[in-house]
């Protein structure tokens, strides 16, 4: 299956600088890569997504990047706000099948990043 | 309506008790997991429905089982389980369970085994 390797672990930044945190995968079938934020207690939150057909895309401070030849994938947060602390979550889509030998697709996670913003 | 509900929000239970906890989505979609997640980790698949059926069991013991009574519901039946067992329980739903479809998480069970 997908294995999916999230850097780094954990990152502290000033508020208003920028945040990277990177991601590679190994599956190059994969073709699907959501961004989730997980605030403390509260479920993962869908913040950006990119698919394999696509190099780069942003929504207001943050970005994603794909490199599918390199099989990575990044997040950009500019402008950091304490809000934006939480712990962050990259996957990746990849096949797998069911019992009656149908493909399916299915997330792999990455082991997270707890992004702390200093004020 | 873009949520996926779930009850009940805290649950705790002794290791002989029978418990469920319940999933709901109302977006018509027609792929429903449950993950567990332990502190500080990401979420761990357990089980996938898809059109009602089960498609995936990630080699979960037979203490935790799934069931899908209709497109909209999505439950997890819970016996005899172990202190170990005590996670935060996550119900997703997606459109469909093809390639590329964003899935949308409920809330969460907090689970504790006593």
């Amino acid at each position: 299956g997908e294995n999916v390797e999230q850097h780094p672990s954990t990152l502290s930044v000033q508020e208003g600088d920028s945040a990277v945190i990177k991601c590679t995968y190994s599956d190059s079938a994969s073709n699907y890569f959501p961004w989730y934020k997980q605030e403390l207690g509260k479920r993962p939150q869908l913040i950006i997504d990119i698919r394999s057909n696509v190099g780069e895309k942003k929504d207001q401070r943050i970005a994603v990047t794909l490199n599918k030849t390199a099989k990575h994938f990044s997040l950009h947060i500019t402008e950091t706000q304490p809000e934006d602390s939480a712990v962050y979550f990259c996957a990746a889509s990849s096949s797998a099948m069911d019992p009656r030998g149908s493909t399916l697709g299915r997330l792999y996670f990455g082991r997270g990043t707890q992004l702390t913003v200093w004020p | 309506d873009t949520e996926v509900t779930q009850t009940p929000k805290h649950l705790v239970m002794g290791m002989t008790n029978k418990k469920s906890l319940k999933c709901e989505q109302h977006m018509g979609h027609r792929a429903m997991y449950w993950y567990k997640q332990k502190a500080k980790k990401p979420p761990e698949l357990m089980f996938v429905y898809s059109y009602e059926k089960l498609s995936i069991n990630e080699s979960v013991p037979s203490r935790f089982s799934p069931e899908c009574p209709n497109s909209s519901l999505l439950n997890l039946h819970l016996h005899a389980l172990q202190p170990e067992d005590s996670a935060l329980y996550l119900c997703a739903s997606s459109q469909d369970t093809l390639w590329g479809s964003e899935a949308f998480f409920g809330q969460g069970t907090r689970l504790t085994v006593v």
